[in-house]
């Protein structure tokens, strides 16, 4: 069975801060894997993804991802937070064992302040 | 592309009465993907569908949801009867056909169900 695990519910950053949202998974080799961004009122829209091939992925806003099979993690970054990336954040993994149901994290809450 | 549409945007009914949420995946998809969201649990698929079949409805909460997708290009989620526990937003969501396990999906924006 595959498995997201974002660490923190809530992440607080000021304006021009580094961003940083965690997530780990469970999973057998090759596990897909994806970010979404989901602002208020809306569905979720894809950030980035990793399949194969270099495993820094960029997405758009300027975020981007890197895909550590050692950790098995798929950290979320973005050097310099804006007022306008506050939004909640899900990683989520499909292909693992089989499985092409994708499989969400429990999402984290960005908070930027001014 | 149009993107995934769901209607309506918001439904307000009293407990008892039946509900029927609407979508309309993307033109070309083959998977379809009801999820509902809530605060206390987040994300919870409910059913997928793949060319227009069932494949998994094991997070259907019981007897009292239903869906079905008679075409390609809708899909309905019924509850009857509705329930306070069941206020949720309800998303569906479509995939591209091909490889399955690397297609992102593709959201619509949500049905906000309140049921008094």
């Amino acid at each position: 069975a595959q498995s997201v695990t974002q660490l923190g519910s809530h992440v607080s950053v000021s304006e021009g801060a580094l961003v940083l949202l965690r997530c780990n998974y469970s999973s057998s080799v090759p596990p897909y894997l994806f970010w979404y961004v989901q602002y208020p009122n809306q569905g979720l829209q894809l950030l980035l993804k990793y399949t194969t091939g270099a495993t820094l992925v960029k997405g758009i806003n300027g975020f981007e991802a890197e895909f550590k099979k050692s950790e098995t993690s798929f950290h979320l970054t973005k050097p310099s937070a804006h007022m306008s990336d506050a939004a909640e954040y899900f990683c989520a993994v499909s292909g693992s064992g089989g499985s092409y149901i994708p499989t969400f994290g429990r999402g984290t809450s960005l908070i930027v302040h001014p | 592309d149009a993107g995934v549409i769901q209607s309506p945007r918001h439904e307000v009914t009293e407990m008892g009465q039946e509900v029927t949420l609407r979508c309309k995946p993307i033109s070309g998809h083959n998977s379809l993907f009801w999820y509902r969201q809530t605060m206390m649990r987040g994300l919870e698929l409910l059913i997928y569908f793949n060319n227009n079949v069932p494949i998994d409805d094991s997070g259907m909460p019981e007897d009292r949801f239903s869906a079905k997708m008679p075409n390609a290009s809708f899909s309905t989620l019924k509850i009857q009867p509705s329930e306070p526990r069941d206020s949720a937003v309800y998303f569906c969501a479509s995939r591209a056909a091909g490889r399955l396990y690397n297609s992102p999906l593709h959201f619509g924006n949500g049905t906000r169900l309140t049921v008094t």
